[in-house]
């Protein structure tokens, strides 16, 4: 089974700050990657898919990228609603997987 | 609007069973895979089991395999996670989520509020 190792467990920022959220394969997973944003007592939200694609409605201070394995979450000018905890999530062969994930809070 | 609402969870002893529902509205049910997710007390995601779009093929984790079966009725526009022999680990809160795309995309744009499950004596 593809693991995905995510980092920082947690971190702490500034409002109009940039963070950035890790998440490293076990093995290659083809850009087949997701971010989800989870607030409190609240359901997951898709921010981005395919590695670097913006969902539908989602701010465009939120990006990702890729290099290799190492996939990457990028919050720009952070602003107070973006306190909530962030998971990647890999698909392969039908199998799901999602990182044990960050939790953001806003200085 | 996608809405998904789910429904029966509740509190039940270990070895029992459970069935899970999921109403969906707001898109055309039958032209999309669908899924079951869920999360532990204070911990993170973990995927279920998902179903493709006539129900035909199904998948799961090791962890619920030969457990749990999902299905589901398109003329109902529901999905169902019937759970069996069920486990104090297997206490959380169970998300059904539809997936992005038109075919498997792998990806979960709407996902249901939750229901909770307690597996306990």
């Amino acid at each position: 089974d593809i693991q995905m190792t995510q980092s920082p467990a947690s971190l702490s920022a500034s409002l109009g700050e940039t963070v950035t959220i890790e998440c490293l394969a076990s093995e290659d997973i083809y850009s087949n990657l997701a971010w989800y944003q989870q607030k409190p007592g609240k359901s997951p939200q898709l921010l981005i898919y395919d590695a670097s694609s913006l969902q539908d409605g989602v701010p465009s201070r939120f990006s990702g990228s890729e290099s290799g394995t190492q996939y990457s979450l990028e919050i720009n000018s952070l602003q107070s609603e973006d306190a909530a905890t962030y998971f990647c999530q890999q698909h392969h062969d039908y199998m799901y997987t999602f990182g044990a994930g960050t939790k953001l809070e806003l200085k | 609007e996608v809405q998904l609402v789910e429904t029966g969870g509740g509190l039940v002893q270990p070895g029992r069973s459970l069935k899970l529902s999921c109403v969906a509205s707001g898109f055309t049910f039958s032209s999309y895979w669908m899924y079951w997710i869920r999360q532990a007390p204070g911990k993170g995601l973990e995927w279920v089991s998902s179903i493709n779009t006539d129900g035909g093929s199904t998948y799961y984790p090791d962890s619920v395999k030969g457990r749990f079966t999902i299905s589901r009725d398109n003329a109902e526009n529901t999905v169902y996670l019937q759970m069996n022999s069920l486990r104090s680990e297997d206490t959380a809160t169970y998300y059904c989520a539809k997936d992005r795309g038109w075919y498997n995309s792998g990806y979960f744009d709407y996902w249901g509020q939750g229901v909770m499950v307690t597996v306990s004596s």
